[in-house]
């Protein structure tokens, strides 16, 4: 049983225009997510993270935003870049280990 | 080195062989965890150590997978008798304190095929 969903197996978009990943979880305890981004033959590394206290973070052209009441969380990505494409995974923490999605290919064309 | 390092990158194993995967994690990190990615999937949860401790074990898909940390550094993920459905990406991952947040840095990891 999947506790954190993600959708979209991919998404392409054009350079500069807006890039929404989508995530779906299944517990409402959960109460601290992640966004990490994967290029290929690379481990994942951090993105963003926001806390439920929140239900917005924002840093630079990434913004993650929370809905608790639907347990749903996206990333928007403004404006994307060809650099940005890759896989994105949303985590969610918990007992001390994370939670991850199956990931979202995302393209920027340039 | 700066970063978490796994070895070796790409490991062939034929079925029914052992296989031992090494993490190097950030010097002074007290956390490490394992996790596995198969084709198309999220990293699975494995296994976590806290120092030399293995807190956790819950994700260790069978009796044939085995971790160690004996000195609270360096990692070794052990498969013995390996088979097909093991082949999948090998992460390892370090943390300055406890548990995984957004301090946890991920290696390159091991890709294990097994034929």
């Amino acid at each position: 049983d999947q506790q954190v969903k993600q959708n979209s197996p991919s998404l392409s978009v054009q350079e500069g225009r807006i890039s929404i990943l989508n995530c779906d979880y299944t517990n409402s305890m959960f109460d601290y997510f992640l966004w990490y981004k994967k290029y290929p033959a690379e481990g994942p590394t951090f993105l963003i993270s926001i806390s439920s206290i929140k239900d917005k973070n924002e840093d630079g052209r990434f913004t993650v935003f929370l809905n608790k009441s639907a347990k749903h969380l996206s990333l928007h990505i403004v404006p994307s870049q060809p650099g940005d494409s890759a896989v994105y995974f949303c985590a969610v923490y918990s007992n001390y280990k994370l939670t991850f999605g199956k990931g979202t290919l995302l393209t920027v064309n340039p | 080195g700066a970063g978490v390092s796994q070895s070796p990158r790409y490991k062939v194993a034929k079925r029914g062989q052992d296989v031992a995967l090494r993490c190097d994690p950030i010097s002074g990190h007290v956390s490490l965890f394992w996790y596995q990615q198969a084709l198309g999937q999220g990293p699975e949860f494995l296994t976590y150590f806290q120092n030399e401790a293995q807190l956790d074990k819950s994700g260790l898909p069978s009796d044939r997978f085995f971790a160690e940390r004996p000195e609270g550094s360096v990692s070794t993920l052990k498969i013995q008798r390996t088979q097909q459905e093991d082949s999948a990406v090998y992460l390892c991952a370090s943390s300055l304190i406890q548990g995984a947040n957004t301090e946890a840095f991920f290696g390159q990891g091991t890709r294990l095929t097994v034929v």
